[in-house]
């Protein structure tokens, strides 16, 4: 089906172990975004990227990283889980800039970091 | 500072009880602001996209407006499945890429 899968939808990790999310999109979109949500705060910007290879950091980069080798897919990787990377997290991805354009999100991955 | 504030946090209504939902902001230079509703377990899902001030738009039972301070998502004679968390988000003022979202209002229809 058309759109914008996550996997896992729920994963369950430990301290110190990396983690790897999953983001794929059947819209060939240009941009892609990686946000996690928590109560009580907005969603929030991990990483962007603009096109295959083009990353930049959002308002909350530290202890994520990504890549882009193929515009379908968005990979956000925790390289060492800690407890304060609790979250949902959610894939977007936008035709153009999200800043001014509809950004359609997946279903999210709830990751719980023990 | 790029701001973006809901209000109520959270909205209990009867079914057909009419109401309305609150998103402040502060940013330089709007360039659009975003409704989204997202239900419990799953992804934001857009729903409207609004430019100017005096702008108006309407889908069902919902009806966006803007004005040069706030927008307001009007909720008329809502029905149980109106029952969401309604997200607003306006772009942050010097980038061209980056969301400001609020903290969402979770509303409850009771039927």
């Amino acid at each position: 089906d058309a759109g914008i899968t996550q996997s896992p939808r729920y994963k369950i990790t430990e301290t110190g172990r990396q983690v790897t999310l999953m983001c794929h999109q059947t819209w060939s979109h240009s941009y892609m975004f990686w946000y996690r949500q928590d109560l009580g705060h907005g969603l929030r910007l991990i990483y962007y990227s603009a096109a295959a290879d083009i990353t930049d950091k959002g308002e909350v980069p530290d202890g994520y990283v990504v890549s882009r080798s193929k515009t379908e897919n968005f990979p956000l990787t925790l390289e060492s889980a800690t407890r304060s990377q609790t979250s949902v997290y959610f894939c977007a991805s936008s035709r153009t800039s999200g800043g001014s354009d509809t950004q359609y999100f997946g279903p999210g991955t709830r990751l719980t970091v023990l | 500072e790029d701001q973006v504030t809901q209000s109520p946090e959270a909205l209990r209504l009867q079914e057909g009880e009419s109401s309305s939902l609150n998103c402040s902001y502060t940013v330089s230079g709007l360039r659009g602001l975003f409704w989204y509703r997202q239900d419990p377990g799953k992804g934001p899902e857009f729903l409207f996209t609004l430019y100017s001030a005096g702008e108006e738009k309407e889908k069902e039972r919902l009806k966006a407006t803007l004005t040069k301070k706030e927008s307001f998502l009007h909720i008329t004679a809502p029905k149980p499945e109106d029952s969401a968390t309604y997200l607003c988000a306006v772009p942050k003022g010097d980038s061209n890429y980056q969301l400001i979202w609020g903290a969402g209002t979770k509303l409850i229809i009771k039927p």
